[in-house]
């Protein structure tokens, strides 16, 4: 069975640093890209890039660009998020999901994670 | 901002049919392919539909994607209780800043 399986959810203050991980099994973990999305409670899914642990290609959005750091290890088949000096508007859940990326015309999520809540607050 | 737009809420009875229109541009939804997510609250969404028009495992007939132009549509026919929930599209854009967009999110309610 493919899996993705997140970190715990996180308290943090403003200002700090955060790195969300996912661990992928039931599959060749560098040959599929990893994705991450953002949502805010009550709000909309936001895509905010992608890598693919193979040889470590990263895509992000405009939107996370600069925001937002994603990386992998290959060696156990993990994917990371890191968010930089944290907000109380990155307050989200986070979620991972193995992304199928087809020429650059085609893509989509399946499976996914079950999503990281990470909280800012003073 | 999303730049793909879905109605906020759409309601229907069992059994109704109800049709989810996403609108983008001739850069995403105009020359890509559409996915289609069902989102229950407090879970993680799931994929429906991808390549605009292929079920995923699971998945029954009674979801189906189409596309014209720059608009997709999601269909719900029979619905049923269990169907409510938030459904977005999806897509890959083609422009400058080529990326993964979703769109903004329907609530679908069975009444």
């Amino acid at each position: 069975e493919v899996q993705l399986v997140q970190s715990g959810a996180e308290l943090k203050k403003p200002g700090e640093s955060l790195r969300i991980s996912c661990q992928g099994s039931g599959y060749t973990f560098t040959n599929y890209w990893i994705g991450w999305v953002r949502q805010v409670p009550g709000k909309g899914l936001e895509w905010m890039g992608i890598i693919y642990p193979g040889d470590s290609d990263t895509r992000y959005s405009p939107s996370f660009q600069g925001q937002v750091t994603i990386s992998a290890d290959k060696s156990i088949s993990t994917a990371y998020l890191q968010l930089r000096s944290l907000k109380a508007s990155d307050t989200a859940i986070y979620y991972c999901a193995r992304h199928h990326l087809v020429d650059d015309t085609d893509n989509w999520f399946e499976p996914w994670g079950q999503g990281t809540l990470v909280t800012v607050s003073s | 901002q999303s730049v793909l737009t879905q109605p906020p809420s759409l309601s229907a009875a069992p059994g109704q049919k109800v049709s989810i229109s996403c609108s983008g541009s001739s850069s995403n939804i105009g020359s890509n392919y559409i996915s289609w997510y069902q989102q229950f609250p407090g879970a993680a969404p799931k994929l429906l539909i991808y390549d605009t028009y292929k079920r995923h495992s699971g998945i029954p007939d009674r979801f189906s994607g189409s596309k014209s132009g720059t608009s997709a549509t999601l269909d719900i026919t029979g619905l049923q209780t269990g169907d409510e929930a938030d459904y977005y599209c999806a897509t890959w854009d083609s422009g400058l800043t080529a990326g993964g967009v979703f769109g903004t999110g329907t609530k679908v309610t069975v009444l």
